[in-house]
């Protein structure tokens, strides 16, 4: 099982580009959700999608944009990067049933110069 | 207060049993569930309990949930290199999981 894979792994940027984060599961979860990883601060959440159609902003949303194209894919997208956008962005999955336990791939080092 | 508290740090020794603890907020979670992160990983499943539980073991791994303080704890039995890591113990708030920065785990030989 590939269970939530993400691309790229490793991206560098300069200041005002853009890129996508792509994040895909293969486990049919309903929800989706984009968290990013910055040292001393634990895991914030950016945008969350409880389900295909719908997403949420997060704690810290400013400067994303996400779009959950079906049930399996949910992008992020920075439009203009900036520094403080250097990070570790981690893409998650959650079954919705059961014990509904959230499902980690394996992150996106990104680096904005 | 925070969603959840936990130590930032903790040293043991191979072979010593590790505990690490945990203080949440919000009770409305059916389950608690413990990750672990390895250098340069994404986090992964350790364990999790059901929170009318207060016990449940699984080989080296023992979780403890107290509910009315609101304290669940990880203890590693034998603990080894290939444990350390940082250890997370998300909290809930409303739909979803908060992370703290999580406890970081050294084991010295």
């Amino acid at each position: 099982n590939a269970g939530v894979t993400q691309t790229p792994k490793f991206q560098v940027l300069k200041t005002g580009q853009s890129m996508t984060l792509q994040c895909a599961q293969d486990m049919n979860h309903n929800s989706m959700y984009w968290y990013r990883q910055d040292p001393g601060m634990g895991l914030r959440l950016i945008y969350y999608s409880a389900s295909e159609g719908t997403t949420d902003k997060g704690e810290v949303p400013n400067g994303y944009n996400v779009s959950r194209l079906n049930k399996r894919e949910f992008s992020l997208r920075l439009e203009s990067a900036a520094p403080s956008q250097t990070s570790v962005y981690f893409c998650a999955s959650r079954e919705g049933s059961g014990a509904n336990v959230l499902t980690f791939g394996a992150g996106s080092r990104l680096t904005v110069l | 207060g925070e969603d959840v508290e936990q130590s930032l740090f903790l040293s043991v020794r191979e072979g010593d049993s590790s505990v690490i603890n945990c203080t949440y907020t919000d009770s409305s979670s059916t389950y608690l569930y413990w990750y672990k992160q390895e250098p340069g990983a994404g986090l992964q499943l350790l364990t999790y309990i059901f929170s009318n539980m207060d016990m449940k073991q699984d080989q080296r791994l023992t979780v403890l949930l107290n509910k009315k303080d609101k304290h669940l704890s990880l203890r590693i039995a034998d603990t080894q290199t290939g444990d350390s890591a940082i250890y997370f113990c998300p909290g809930y708030r409303g739909q979803n999981f908060v992370f703290g920065p999580g406890t970081r785990l050294s084991v010295l030989p």
